[in-house]
């Protein structure tokens, strides 16, 4: 069974910076496209960031809100992919999931408010 | 930036068919793919690459695109299929998008 679990969500202050985890069991992440989804309380899904597997070239692209301040990236020896936030604004407060689009993770809360 | 466009709203009695249409200039050059979601839970993937069911998804939901519409069928509703439904596609760049979800209510 595939199961991807995010940590790493909490309080930030806007300017401020976090780091989003996601482990999977039961996949190679290596070899999967995944991404970064998030949801603002009450309303709808926006993607956020993609890395492409390995086999295909391990690229790297982002939503256009959050160019040039979040980066994503994939630790292959420990299955988990990153998601690094910087220059947080309060329009960033979202559940952020780590997801295939066939699998999900349970999601993580980010909060960014003074 | 790229638009999919989905109904707010769609109400059906259980047994009907529900229909729940995406909108979007691109779809006729890019997979269209559909999520239902229920309140505190993650996205459930139930149709992608427009017409194929993920298993483990009743047959009673399938999906269909033409043109710039895609579609996304609930035949035979069910109490338990009151939901957000979202679908999601891709620009012409392959930038990723969704669109504003549909609100399945089931009467």
């Amino acid at each position: 069974e595939v199961q991807l679990v995010e940590s790493g969500g909490g309080l930030v202050k806007p300017g401020g910076s976090l780091r989003l985890s996601c482990t999977g069991t039961g996949v190679s992440l290596s070899n999967v496209w995944m991404s970064w989804v998030r949801q603002a309380p009450g309303k709808g899904l926006e993607w956020v960031a993609r890395i492409i597997s390995r086999p295909d070239g391990g690229a790297r692209d982002y939503a256009a809100p959050v160019k040039g301040r979040f980066s994503a990236w994939r630790d292959d020896s420990k299955n988990t992919l990153y998601l690094q936030m910087n220059s947080l604004k309060t329009e960033d407060t979202a559940v952020y999931y780590c997801t295939s689009f066939f699998n999900w993770g349970q999601g993580a809360l980010v909060t960014v408010s003074s | 930036s790229y638009e999919l466009t989905q109904p707010p709203s769609v109400a059906v009695s259980p047994g009907q068919t529900a229909r729940i249409t995406c909108s979007g200039d691109a779809l006729p050059n890019q997979y269209t793919y559909w999520y239902q979601q229920k309140p505190g839970q993650a996205p459930l993937l139930v149709i992608y690459r427009d017409t194929e069911r993920p298993s483990g998804i009743p047959e009673r939901f399938s999906g269909s695109s033409s043109g710039t519409i895609a579609t996304l069928t609930i035949s035979g509703v069910q109490a338990e299929d009151d939901a957000d439904y979202y679908c999601q596609s891709a620009d012409t760049t392959d930038s990723i998008f969704f669109g504003g979800g549909t609100k399945l209510t089931v009467l």
